[in-house]
């Protein structure tokens, strides 16, 4: 199983809105709605802010917005605050109890 | 207030054996599926292995064969059996709790190390 698609890195200044995309497979990110997303602060536990697709866990801010079209699923951030500024990781649930994550998307807030 | 505490991580030979624990408080770890995601230096997370609350195991296929999942809901802890451990296994271990296919509680990690 390959990992998704992520860009290795976005920046954005405050204020601002940024999208960050996570392309997959039929297999994976197309045959489900289980992607979910992740905030990670280096050094830090991963945080989960997107579940299902679209849904945000309780505490989650409403900057935080994502979908999914076909094989691709997307995370946008608007409002960029100083403390987005950490890494994100797109998830898929593949099939068999087995999940597959993005490769990983550096998010600088200029 | 949900906690995961991983511990075991250590400086292992290649070919060793490793065996990672995670201790959970705050809810009921017979009710939940659990798993371990694990993230190489400079890299990415990589899902590792997940246990079912009938404590059916999957794992990655570069882990199958050499991983062994397992709980014990009475003593609240989560295990890892890691054995002929090589050098790409080297990454810091997150015990992570399962929620409707997505991972909604992370412990800090633990670090595995494997070389000579």
């Amino acid at each position: 199983q390959s990992d998704l698609t992520q860009p290795r890195s976005v920046s954005e200044s405050p204020g601002q809105s940024v999208a960050i995309s996570c392309t997959g497979t039929s297999s994976d990110v197309g045959a489900y709605n289980r992607v979910s997303w992740y905030q990670h602060h280096p050094g830090k536990a991963p945080k989960l802010i997107i579940y299902d697709v679209n849904k945000r866990p309780s505490g989650v801010p409403d900057r935080f917005s994502a979908s999914k079209s076909g094989n691709t699923a997307s995370l946008t951030i608007s409002g960029l605050q100083a403390e987005d500024e950490a890494d994100y990781y797109c998830c898929s649930y593949v099939d068999s109890y087995t999940w597959v994550f993005g490769g990983g998307t550096k998010l600088t807030v200029l | 207030e949900v906690q995961l505490v991983e511990s075991g991580g250590a400086l292992v030979l290649p070919g060793g054996s490793l065996r990672l624990s995670c201790a959970v408080s705050g809810f009921t770890l017979r009710d939940y599926s659990m798993n371990w995601v694990r993230q190489a230096p400079g890299r990415g997370l990589e899902w590792v292995a997940h246990i079912r609350e009938n404590r059916d195991t999957f794992y990655a296929d570069s882990v199958k064969g050499r991983f062994t999942l397992s709980r014990d809901n009475a003593r609240k802890s989560v295990y890892l059996q890691m054995n002929s451990l090589r050098a790409e296994d080297t990454a810091v271990y997150f015990c992570v709790r399962d929620k409707a296919w997505a991972f909604d509680f992370w412990g800090q990690g633990t670090l595995v190390t494997v070389s000579s």
